[in-house]
């Protein structure tokens, strides 16, 4: 089945500067790919999801590219604020196999004022 | 409109026990998946229901069931719960099946076994 390693597991930034992470998957078939952000006792709430027919994909600060040859997509926020403190989860799926998503292991992002 | 709504916020259970943990979706949506979020685990995919029927599940023993009625409600069930079974139980509500459609997260069930 899919698998889906996600780097690092924890990152600290200034606000304003930028922060970046990273996921693999194993599943070639695999063209979904969202990422979540799960605040202290909330849910994990989407944020941006990317479809394998794209490399890139932004609204507004965030982005996500995809590199399907190399099986890799990354997630990026510009202009960090203290808001953006939260665990972040990259997950993957496969609509037209078994469907289910498969989480990365998430990344404690913290913004230092 | 309300959000996924998900009851207990809390519980505590011993060894041994049952438990069944509530799901009311998003007004509309149709389908429920239930996820498992441990820290040493992560985020699980347990099952998923449409139209009261399973259409997905995930690698979980047999001890853990669902269902979903006719009004989109769905419950979990867990028998003869084991220590390894604390966890925040998730429920995600979509307005179709598969993962295409947007799920959204309730707040989650906090389990412990004692």
């Amino acid at each position: 089945g899919e698998n889906v390693e996600q780097h690092p597991s924890t990152l600290s930034v200034q606000e304003g500067d930028s922060a970046v992470i990273k996921c693999t998957y194993s599943d070639s078939a695999s063209n979904y790919f969202p990422w979540y952000k799960q605040e202290l006792g909330k849910g994990p709430q989407l944020i941006i999801d990317i479809r394998s027919n794209v490399g890139e994909k932004k609204d507004q600060r965030i982005a996500v590219t995809l590199n399907k040859t190399a099986k890799h997509f990354s997630l990026h926020i510009t202009e960090t604020q203290p808001e953006d403190s939260a665990v972040y989860f990259c997950a993957a799926s496969n609509p037209f196999g078994n469907e289910k998503l498969t989480f990365g292991t998430g990344t404690r992002l913290t913004i230092i004022p | 409109k309300a959000g996924v709504t998900q009851t207990p916020r809390y519980l505590i259970k011993t060894r041994g026990q049952q438990v069944t943990l509530s799901c009311s979706p998003i007004s509309g949506h149709r389908s429920v998946s239930w996820y498992q979020q441990t820290p040493g685990q992560g985020l699980q995919f347990l099952f998923e229901y449409f139209s009261e029927t399973q259409r997905n599940k995930g690698n979980f023993p047999g001890r853990f069931s669902g269902r979903q009625f006719s009004n989109s409600r769905s419950e979990m069930n867990v028998s003869t719960l084991e220590l390894g079974d604390s966890a925040l139980y998730l429920c995600a509500s979509s307005l179709g099946p598969g993962t295409y459609n947007e799920q959204f997260f309730g707040p989650g069930t906090r389990l412990t076994v004692l």
